[in-house]
């Protein structure tokens, strides 16, 4: 089934304890992204790939990293996580990038809550 | 920068009556237009795209949308809802050749029995 993963599904962690989020997917995708959503403000985007090695910033990507050493997986890394970054986290991805008409897949969500 | 905004935050409808959900986008180059939806507690899902070509989209679940260049606008519509629809929808712009895409806000449709 064509889909992609993320892992883990619900995150609660403390306040500067490094985490990462996994994104995975399994259509051969080149652009892959992720995203934010918190109420009232919608999905803002923090960081896309348009391939292997290729990474952009998007609208929110202070304190935020990210790498793509392989093209299925676009992990999504918190250093230093603080309070205001506890939200619901979306990985997507697509055939190519958005700027050429592509639509993108989402995964299931991220809950993470930093205390 | 492009830009989108979602005019309202909540639409409330009866069931099987129409609804119109409003987008106005700003950017000053040519677009790519995408309408997603959100069931409860699940990920986004494509309803329809526009590129290029005719201005009036079909998408999924009976949906459609007419992009308006001169009014910047990208609303979408349907002619009768179901309970089903309930969930949240957003517009989403992209430029062409940018891969940068801005969602709006997000409107959340109430269907009333």
């Amino acid at each position: 089934e064509a889909q992609v993963t993320q892992n883990p599904r619900y995150l609660i962690t403390v306040t500067g304890k490094k985490l990462t989020v996994t994104c995975s997917q399994n259509m051969n995708h080149e652009y892959m992204s992720w995203y934010r959503q918190d109420p009232g403000l919608g999905l803002r985007q923090i960081y896309y790939s348009m391939n292997v090695e290729v990474t952009d910033k998007g609208d929110v990507p202070e304190g935020y990293k990210v790498s793509r050493k392989e093209k299925r997986n676009f992990p999504l890394i918190l250093e230093s996580p603080s309070p205001n970054q506890t939200s619901l986290y979306f990985c997507a991805s697509s055939l190519s990038g958005t700027g050429h008409g592509y639509e993108q897949y989402f995964g299931p969500g991220t809950r993470l809550t930093v205390t | 920068a492009q830009s989108v905004t979602q005019l309202d935050s909540q639409v409330p409808v009866f069931e099987e009556a129409p609804v119109e959900l409003r987008c106005n986008y700003s950017s000053s180059v040519s677009v790519y237009l995408f309408w997603y939806v959100q069931y409860p507690n699940q990920g986004l899902q494509l309803l329809l795209k526009y590129l290029s070509g005719s201005t009036l989209v079909k998408g999924i679940n009976g949906f459609e949308a007419e992009f308006n260049k001169s009014q910047t606008s990208f609303h979408l519509r349907k002619p009768s809802v179901h309970i089903s629809d309930t969930a949240e929808y957003f517009c989403a712009v992209s430029e062409n050749r940018d891969d940068k895409i801005i969602f709006g806000k997000g409107t959340r449709l109430h269907i009333l029995p």
